[in-house]
């Protein structure tokens, strides 16, 4: 157990939909990043914030949003979900301060975009 | 720009054998790190082992250890002995030190089967 937890585990949605994915980190961890699982794509960043504040982008599209709460916790939101959404969606967290930062990932959410 | 390459799509082992799972690097900061996960079939992310850029000697975790030959830019994970469990998708990724972020780059995964 990484000490990360994502609600919920799966989701079954239509497209057009939107949902919340959420993500608490570890605790004491300020970083929170997210992370997108798919067949085509691969495992690639979407967006990391550090201490509510939105740190680094990567390849998240417009119709994607998040956000870091001052408890720490975070959600992804995504909507006008298209059938190229599913895929598994990591959080991940990390200590600033740690030897060398080791991202701890919780255990997924399973989006399935019907 | 940084990538990671994971040439192996898939590799078969037998069980108690030893097996090295290649990754190779691109980035021209001098302050890196390696990784490699571990994602069993269940599909959580397990982090197996780490190397940073400065270390002089290989990194070892049990059974795991990276073969860090920084001058060919590779950072291979060698599991020795291997087990039925052992089978799952492994990741090599890298993190640039410095900056605004901590993201992980990630290969695209060698899928190992152990056999008995």
């Amino acid at each position: 157990d990484s000490g990360v937890t994502q609600t919920p585990k799966h989701l079954i949605t239509a497209t057009g939909q939107r949902v919340t994915l959420r993500c608490s980190p570890r605790s004491g961890d300020l970083s929170v990043y997210w992370y997108q699982q798919s067949l085509d794509q691969g495992l690639q960043f979407l967006i990391q914030y550090y201490n509510g504040e939105e740190r680094a982008k990567g390849n998240i599209l417009e119709r994607f949003s998040a956000q870091q709460f001052p408890d720490l916790h975070s959600e992804l939101n995504l909507s006008s979900l298209e059938l190229g959404d599913s895929a598994l969606y990591f959080c991940a967290s990390s200590d600033a301060g740690g030897s060398y930062n080791e991202q701890f990932f919780g255990p997924g959410t399973r989006l399935t975009v019907l | 720009a940084q990538k990671i390459t994971q040439t192996q799509p898939g590799m078969f082992v037998q069980e108690k054998e030893a097996v090295t799972l290649d990754c190779t690097y691109d980035t021209s900061d001098p302050s890196y790190g390696l990784f490699w996960y571990k994602q069993p079939s269940s599909g959580e992310m397990i982090f197996l082992i780490y190397q940073g850029s400065y270390d002089q000697q290989n990194a070892t975790e049990g059974r795991y250890s990276l073969n860090f030959q920084k001058a060919r830019k590779s950072a291979n994970l060698v599991i020795s002995a291997s087990q039925l469990g052992d089978s799952a998708m492994y990741f090599c990724a890298m993190r640039v030190v410095g900056g605004a972020t901590n993201k992980l780059i990630f290969g695209t995964g060698t899928l190992l089967a152990v056999q008995p």
